[in-house]
């Protein structure tokens, strides 16, 4: 049972633009919720995360927004840049104690 | 610190062979993490230990898998009897276990093929 969805297998920005990456989770119980970011050959590297007690959480060009009552998470890349190009992932566990629930993935393509 | 170290990179192996791969995490984390990602996926949960006590395991993990932390330094994820399967991408991930946000620290994972 996939309790974290991530429904855009892929995603395609052009440099300079704002790339936006969904993401929607089943489970009311999850405390935290975590991006991954994923070049081929390497492991996923941690990106950015926010609590359930926010709403926004922004890191330098990343943001990401929480939307509780919609069970919805969004990561937004401003201004997007090739390098961004890689397999996103979205995470939720239900506190620090737990692993990690885990996104199919969305694979950003970010064209000069 | 090197970070989360995974040995073999990359292993070949006939259907019905045991595997063995090792997992060496960020020395000053004490929660090891394994999960198995296969093409198209995310990381599927394997199991879990704080220190060197096996706190979880899948459903994934069928009785053909074997995880050991037995210092609560190094782990190892045993494989017996592979099947095709089996073929996946096993990743290795360590945590400090404290409170906030479960930050999970990867390793490169370890291929497996099984033919």
């Amino acid at each position: 049972d996939q309790q974290v969805k991530q429904n855009s297998p892929s995603l395609s920005v052009q440099e300079g633009r704002i790339s936006i990456l969904n993401c929607d989770y089943t489970n009311s119980m999850f405390d935290y919720f975590l991006w991954y970011k994923k070049y081929p050959a390497e492991g996923p590297t941690f990106l950015i995360s926010i609590s359930s007690i926010k709403d926004k959480n922004e890191d330098g060009r990343f943001t990401v927004f929480l939307n509780k009552s919609a069970k919805h998470l969004s990561l937004h890349i401003v201004p997007s840049q090739p390098g961004d190009s890689a397999v996103y992932f979205c995470a939720a566990s239900k506190d620090s104690g737990y692993a990690l629930n885990f996104g199919k993935g969305t694979s950003l393509l970010v064209t000069p | 610190d090197t970070g989360v170290s995974q040995n073999p990179r990359h292993k070949i192996t006939k259907r019905g062979q045991n595997v063995t791969f090792r997992c060496d995490p960020i020395s000053e984390h004490n929660r090891l993490y394994w999960y198995r990602q296969t093409l198209g996926q995310g990381p599927e949960f394997l199991t879990y230990f704080q220190n060197e006590a096996q706190l979880e395991k899948s459903r994934l993990l069928s009785d053909r898998f074997s995880a050991e932390r037995p210092k609560g330094s190094f782990s190892t994820l045993e494989i017996q009897r592979t099947e095709q399967g089996d073929s996946a991408m096993y990743l290795c991930a360590s945590s400090p276990g404290q409170g906030g946000a479960n930050v999970l620290t990867f390793g490169a994972g370890s291929r497996l093929t099984v033919l």
